[in-house]
């Protein structure tokens, strides 16, 4: 089990807008660090979404927005498009540990 | 381009080695924190391993310790990850990825090696 928590799947039509959540504690993103969103089409690696809590890559549409509220980040899609498929990992770090935290992964369906 | 590419993975048994290699292209390594990072099938990601830029500070996740070693040659460009007494939970692909800082996140992924472990 993650220490930071995402729904296991969310879901939505092209078009419409979605969000996912990451729940942590006071030890990680409550503690201020910096929380970073990651996109994983199927058969494919992960690809860097967002960095810096709000900070997009070069080349990554506004559709996708990110946002951090004490110890909850979350990431905003809207326009679905059907591209948009597959899982998204949130990532951070922790007080009590060195390395780096993953979120458990979301599903996004684009139906 | 900036790239990372993998190699190494296999099939091995139980309680076996194997030596996976991260080589990169486009930049120089010596610049980036560089991380292991595995995904069991069907699962989430998991981060395993981390080096510092001159291989002076390394941390494992707790499952690893004392038998997996990351390294690092600057000169060759390249990451390395000794994975010894193999368990059937090591079973995963195994990302190579580069972290920028803490403010960045892991900005250039490989697209990773498979590493299977039956008997």
């Amino acid at each position: 089990q993650s220490v930071l928590t995402q729904p296991p799947s969310v879901s939505g039509a092209p078009g419409q807008r979605v969000t996912i959540s990451c729940t942590g504690s006071t030890s990680n993103i409550g503690a201020g660090y910096d929380v970073h969103w990651y996109h994983q089409p199927p058969g494919t690696a992960p690809k860097l979404l967002m960095y810096n809590d709000v900070r997009r890559p070069s080349g990554v549409p506004d559709r996708f927005s990110g946002s951090k509220s004490g110890t909850s980040a979350s990431l905003a899609i809207t326009g679905l498009q059907a591209e948009d498929a597959g899982d998204y990992y949130c990532q951070s770090y922790d007080r009590s540990l060195s390395g780096l935290l993953f979120g458990g992964g979301t599903k996004l369906t684009v139906l | 381009e900036e790239q990372l590419v993998e190699s190494g993975g296999s099939l091995v048994q139980p309680g076996g080695s194997l030596r996976l290699s991260c080589a990169a292209s486009g930049f120089s390594l010596s610049y980036y924190w560089m991380n292991w990072v595995r995904q069991a099938p069907g699962k989430g990601l998991e981060w395993v391993a981390k080096i510092k830029q001159d291989g002076s500070e390394k941390d494992y996740v707790d499952s690893v310790k004392g038998r997996f070693t990351i390294s690092r040659d600057n000169a060759k460009n390249s990451v390395y990850l000794q994975m010894n007494t193999l368990r059937v939970d090591d079973a995963a692909v195994y990302y190579c990825a580069r972290e920028r800082s803490r403010r960045y996140g892991i900005d250039v992924w490989g697209q990773g090696t498979t590493v299977t472990v039956s008997s």
